[in-house]
């Protein structure tokens, strides 16, 4: 089965609109979740790091602001699309990890309309 | 310098053949660790294949091979016997253990199995 989950799978929110996507590590505790954005035939782009308990790290050019990253417990990690505008569409995958092993999720497909 | 290299960003194969992904790393650290990731169009990331810049032995995994080559820092992916199911993007990807966790892709390739 799946080790970690994305919810939801797809979304299609308005533009000015936020938007929540989860990210939940199901077998293990995951100390380190990294949030990707990826366009069309393009590779992945890291956004940020996080660690349990602590503020993210964010990549140069990627606004703290406007993608708000949570990583409250081992198991969990939300990205906030906050004023979501076209732009912002984009597929996010996030990754998981531990000391011993990390797994990608299965990723999120934002449209913004 | 880029880390990770990926020359070709659309390959062909015939069904049944072989197909050699190539990928070329720069790294410093001695102790680093290579991927090979197939994404379908669904957009999962499906880890196939890993090698240990210490392992003395090319890796494999069923159908996958990686064609270590630690000189020449090239970590080629071997497909044998391809299958219609085997047309996705597939990425290359590092880590470095003095930033274990941190992930280097590159551009990816784009393979198309022909029936």
């Amino acid at each position: 089965g799946a080790v970690v989950s994305q919810h939801p799978s797809r979304v299609i929110c308005k533009s000015g609109t936020s938007v929540k996507i989860e990210c939940r590590s199901l077998d293990f505790q995951a100390t380190t979740m990294f949030w990707y954005r990826q366009f069309p035939k393009q590779s992945l782009m890291l956004m940020a790091t996080s660690n349990e308990g602590s503020k993210a790290t964010y990549e140069q050019g990627v606004e703290k602001d406007k993608f708000l990253i949570n990583h409250a417990s081992l198991t969990l990690s939300t990205l906030t699309v906050t004023s979501a505008h076209p732009e912002d569409s984009s597929f996010y995958i996030c990754r998981a990890a531990s000391s011993y092993e990390q797994y990608f999720g299965p990723g999120t497909r934002l449209t913004v309309t | 310098a880029q880390k990770i290299t990926q020359t070709q960003p659309g390959m062909f194969v015939q069904e049944k053949e072989a197909v050699t992904l190539d990928c070329t790393y720069d790294t410093s650290d001695p102790s680093y660790g290579l991927f090979w990731y197939k994404q379908p169009s669904s957009g999962e990331m499906i880890f196939l294949i890993y090698q240990g810049s210490y392992d003395q032995q090319n890796a494999t995994e069923g159908r996958y091979s990686l064609n270590f080559q630690k000189a020449r820092k090239s970590a080629n992916l071997v497909i044998s016997a391809s299958q219609l199911g085997d047309s996705a993007m597939y990425f290359c990807a590092m880590r470095e253990d003095q930033n274990f966790n941190k992930f280097y892709f590159g551009s990816g390739t784009k393979l198309n199995v022909k029936p």
